[in-house]
């Protein structure tokens, strides 16, 4: 069964520098989405993409944050200089049609630990 | 601001009982909702998805919505311990092009055999 995927599962870093996050949607799918999960909070929207622009995006995703799709497969997120309050879990998300009724399926997530 | 809300729980449901989970969403124009279940360190996984008024069935798991009430639950029968997680209602905003989810604080199950 098709399957979102991240690289890497795991992403420890100093506070300030730069990160990637990289993602491979289900290989149909036109839609992608950045959420992410602050340990025993809830999983929060941050950007959502189609046709190699950003389609809307929340609060929290500010000039820190940008995403871009390089390549016909890859979805990344980068974050330009890390706070302690970027560690969480960044799910990327994909669906098939941007319709209300589309499910987006989530990628096992990359766990980031800012230091 | 759009909420979605959940009792956190713990809810505690003996095995082979019915574990009940409940949900009240705030946007009253939202088109889709979803049902995820979470294990601790993983990422949500779709259960259910229902978009009418009314029950939808899928195995084990029966989804129910009231877009009057603003109302989403969802219904465990014959629980087994693999159902203990942490289940996340999600709401769909169907109106806007994002297609955004937003979630609940989820809802934790625990299965006690």
């Amino acid at each position: 069964e098709p399957e979102v995927t991240q690289t890497p599962s795991h992403q420890v870093t100093q506070m300030g520098q730069e990160v990637i996050l990289r993602c491979v949607p289900i290989s149909n799918h036109l839609y992608f989405y950045w959420y992410r999960q602050i340990l025993g909070q809830k999983v929060e929207f941050l950007v959502s993409f189609y046709n190699n622009e950003i389609s809307e995006k929340s609060e929290i995703f500010d000039d820190q944050f940008s995403v871009e799709r390089p390549d016909g497969s890859n979805f990344t997120l980068k974050i330009r200089s890390t706070k302690l309050e970027d560690s969480a879990m960044y799910f990327c998300a994909s669906s098939e049609e941007r319709t209300a009724q589309e499910t987006q399926y989530f990628g096992p997530g990359t766990r980031l630990l800012v230091l | 601001q759009k909420e979605v809300e959940q009792n956190s729980g713990p809810l505690s449901v003996p095995e082979g009982a019915i574990a009940s989970l409940n949900c009240t969403y705030s946007d009253r124009v939202s088109q889709s909702f979803f049902w995820y279940r979470q294990y601790s360190g993983k990422s949500p996984e779709l259960i259910m998805s229902i978009y009418s008024n009314g029950d939808k069935e899928d195995g084990r798991f029966t989804a129910q919505l009231n877009k009057a009430s603003q109302y989403v639950s969802l219904l465990i029968r014959d629980s087994q311990p693999s159902d203990s997680a942490t289940y996340l209602c999600a709401v769909g905003s169907g109106y806007s092009s994002a297609s955004k989810i937003i979630f609940g604080s989820g809802t934790r199950l625990s299965i006690r055999p």
